[in-house]
């Protein structure tokens, strides 16, 4: 089967820094991203990895470890808005297609 | 640019009724993706579109599910004979397959159907 895991909350006060992990088991893997969800929303596009090693955008960065079917999202300087879900999605085929998600995080940020 | 939109945004419906949802994803976007999201769970995959061509369909998808896009614009989704069991938030989604942000997919506002 296909799954991804990670933890299903995360609190954290502002101006903190937060790692969401995800592991993942899929019949193929070309790339893992990372959607940010708040109530009621639409699913926002955060980061992607193809290949091992951290990206930064902003106060977000994303690692990936493909030998170790292992990523994480990392926010840095949290504040109130980041309150919201995020989920790991793995693009397992060649043609970058369909998105596998995890069932999500979920983080609150309280002052 | 407008984004993705979605029509409509809540649909009410009867067991067994016949339901269609529209997508209108971005203008230049040659890639159309449908999901189905409920409460607590990520989004799950149902059908991806390139261009006017069906090339990926899930497993998990029902023969009462059906999706078009006929002319490689919006796409409809429609689901015949509801089930309970199809109460969810549909999501749908676009990216432009080619370029610096091809593996980006925008995802518009969902419709949201009740099956009573």
């Amino acid at each position: 089967g296909q799954s991804l895991e990670q933890p299903s909350e995360v609190t954290a006060v502002e101006g903190a820094i937060v790692q969401i992990n995800c592991t993942y088991q899929t019949s193929g893997f070309y790339g893992l991203s990372w959607y940010q969800q708040h109530d009621g929303g639409a699913p926002t596009f955060l980061s992607y990895n193809a290949l091992d090693g951290l990206e930064e955008t902003g106060r977000f960065s994303s690692f990936l470890s493909r030998s170790d079917s292992y990523g994480y999202l990392l926010l840095q300087e949290l504040q109130m808005k980041d309150s919201a879900s995020y989920f790991c999605a793995v693009i397992n085929n060649q043609a970058g297609t369909a998105l596998i998600f995890g069932k999500g995080t979920t983080l609150s940020v309280s002052s | 640019d407008t984004g993705v939109s979605q029509d409509p945004r809540h649909k009410i419906t009867k067991r067994g009724q016949n339901v269609t949802f529209r997508c209108d994803p971005i203008s230049e976007h040659n890639r159309l993706y449908w999901y189905r999201q409920t409460l607590g769970q990520g989004p799950e995959f149902l059908t991806y579109f390139q261009n006017e061509a069906q090339l990926e369909k899930s497993r998990l998808l029902s023969d009462r599910f059906s999706a078009e896009r006929p002319k490689g614009s919006f796409s409809t989704l429609e689901i015949q004979r509801t089930e309970q069991g199809d109460s969810a938030m549909y999501l749908c989604a676009s990216s432009p397959g080619t370029g610096g942000r091809y593996n980006e997919q925008f995802f518009g506002p969902g419709t949201r159907l009740t099956v009573l």
